[in-house]
């Protein structure tokens, strides 16, 4: 069984410039979630779509937003890269409703803003 | 406002020994209790996790302790071994959202 998948695995951008990540969740899994990992501020919550809706978004500027397609791949983007974007994105999958907390994340994409 | 307090923020522990990590959550409306590890390079795996309708769940050498009535619960390892070494993560979900709210982490270490 296939786990959760994120592209690319690192990438390094340059302040001020745009990035798109992208996230392929299990197989069945309709829930996408995306996590911000720094040694400061840990874990934080990005957002999370459901059936291609955002359903709950955390305290981040409008700098980062998200889409899911209806296959329920997932994409992250971040625009106008700042230094402290510097961090471990995450994403995770879950089946998103009665089995709502089966959480499994993949491996990150580092990103690195220079 | 953080919502899960976890320490310590690190742990060093003789092979064979108990490794035990304490969280303590505020927001009552949390209802799922799991626990992360994490190595370097990788994302967090769910390690064992507690709803607190009990007050303990054992998974081989992994247990967790829930205190509902103090929001507390920990993490214990026993007989530690090198191969735990990691970072620990608690975390809370619950209410109408579906977000986790991580702890800090722990970076534990087992020395041989």
């Amino acid at each position: 069984k296939a786990g959760v998948t994120q592209t690319p695995r690192y990438l390094i951008k340059t302040r001020g410039q745009q990035v798109t990540l992208s996230c392929s969740p299990i197989s069945g899994h309709r829930s996408v979630s995306w996590y911000q990992q720094t040694p400061g501020q840990g874990l934080q919550f990005l957002f999370e779509y459901f059936s291609e809706t955002q359903r709950n978004k955390g305290n981040f500027p409008g700098r980062f937003s998200g889409r899911q397609f209806s296959n329920s791949r997932s994409e992250m983007n971040v625009s106008t890269l700042e230094l402290g974007d510097s961090a471990l994105y995450l994403c995770a999958s879950s089946f998103g409703d009665g089995d709502r907390y089966g959480y499994t994340f993949g491996s990150g994409t580092r990103l690195t803003v220079v | 406002q953080q919502q899960v307090k976890q320490s310590p923020q690190s742990l060093i522990v003789q092979k064979g020994g108990i490794s035990i990590i304490n969280c303590a959550y505020e927001n009552t409306a949390f209802d799922y209790f799991p626990w992360y590890q994490q190595f370097p390079g990788k994302g967090p795996a769910l390690l064992i996790a507690i709803r607190p309708d009990v007050s303990e769940k054992k998974e081989g050498r992994f247990t967790i302790s829930f205190n509902k009535s103090a929001k507390q619960f920990s993490l214990h390892i026993m007989d530690s071994q090198p191969g735990d070494s990691a970072t620990y993560f608690c975390a809370a979900l619950g209410g109408s959202n579906y977000k986790l709210t991580f702890g800090k982490g722990t970076l534990l270490t087992v020395n041989p």
